[in-house]
């Protein structure tokens, strides 16, 4: 199985900041990752697929970067909303498997 | 709009057998653009993959639950499901369904709200 590693696993952070995380593969995945918002109660939701390409309704404030084993999803200016737990996925074989996720809260 | 909905019991005993059932609503199940896939995530903890479907009923289970899993559709009636047998308190979670996209985007983009599971006597 791929295993996916995030970091980190916790963030303290302030509403305006840029924040980033990483997520790092045991081994290349080439662009096959996911990036998923998760708030208290709810399902996940996608933010970006093939590592960087952004969904559709999804704010510009959200990037993602990378391929092979290493990837980060950024957030160029935290806002209130965004304070949620957030994972990353790789689609490149199965099993599919998540990272162990990355809670932001606010500081 | 497409929407996916989780049905089921809430509670199962241990030894016996969990079944779902996620109803797909504003599309069709029947599209060789899509998998349909179930994901779970124990009160805490993190997102586990289970396992996909496609609608022509090929199925890929991860390895972990694959010897007590099994995930089937129906397309007459817009539906998948899961069934897994022998359950422990291990497989208490929230379970998800959601859509798999081919292509664009290619991810799980459609979930439906999710189901909470208890296992206990």
């Amino acid at each position: 199985d791929i295993q996916l590693t995030q970091s980190p696993s916790f963030l303290s952070a302030s509403v305006g900041d840029r924040v980033t995380i990483t997520c790092r593969a045991s081994q290349g995945i080439s662009s096959y990752l996911a990036w998923y918002q998760q708030k208290p109660g709810k399902a996940p939701k996608l933010l970006v697929y093939a590592a960087s390409t952004l969904q559709s309704g999804v704010p510009s404030r959200f990037s993602g970067s990378g391929s092979g084993a290493e990837f980060t999803l950024t957030i160029s200016s935290l806002q209130p909303e965004d304070f949620a737990t957030y994972y990353c996925q790789q689609l490149n074989s199965y099993p599919y498997t998540f990272g162990q996720g990355t809670k932001l809260e606010i500081k | 709009q497409l929407q996916l909905q989780e049905s089921g019991p809430g509670l199962v005993k241990p030894s016996e057998t969990l079944s779902l059932t996620c109803t797909v609503s504003g599309g069709s199940i029947y599209s060789s653009r899509y998998y349909w896939g179930w994901i779970r995530q124990p009160p805490g903890k993190g997102l586990e993959w289970i396992g996909n479907i496609y609608y022509r009923g090929s199925t890929y289970y991860n390895p972990s639950l694959k010897s007590r899993l099994t995930v089937s559709v129906d397309t007459s009636k817009n539906q998948f499901s899961l069934r897994l047998s022998s359950v422990t308190a291990a497989d208490t979670a929230v379970y998800y369904c959601a859509r798999r996209t081919m292509g664009a985007p290619d991810a799980f983009d459609v979930w439906g709200q999710g189901t909470m599971v208890t296992v206990s006597s």
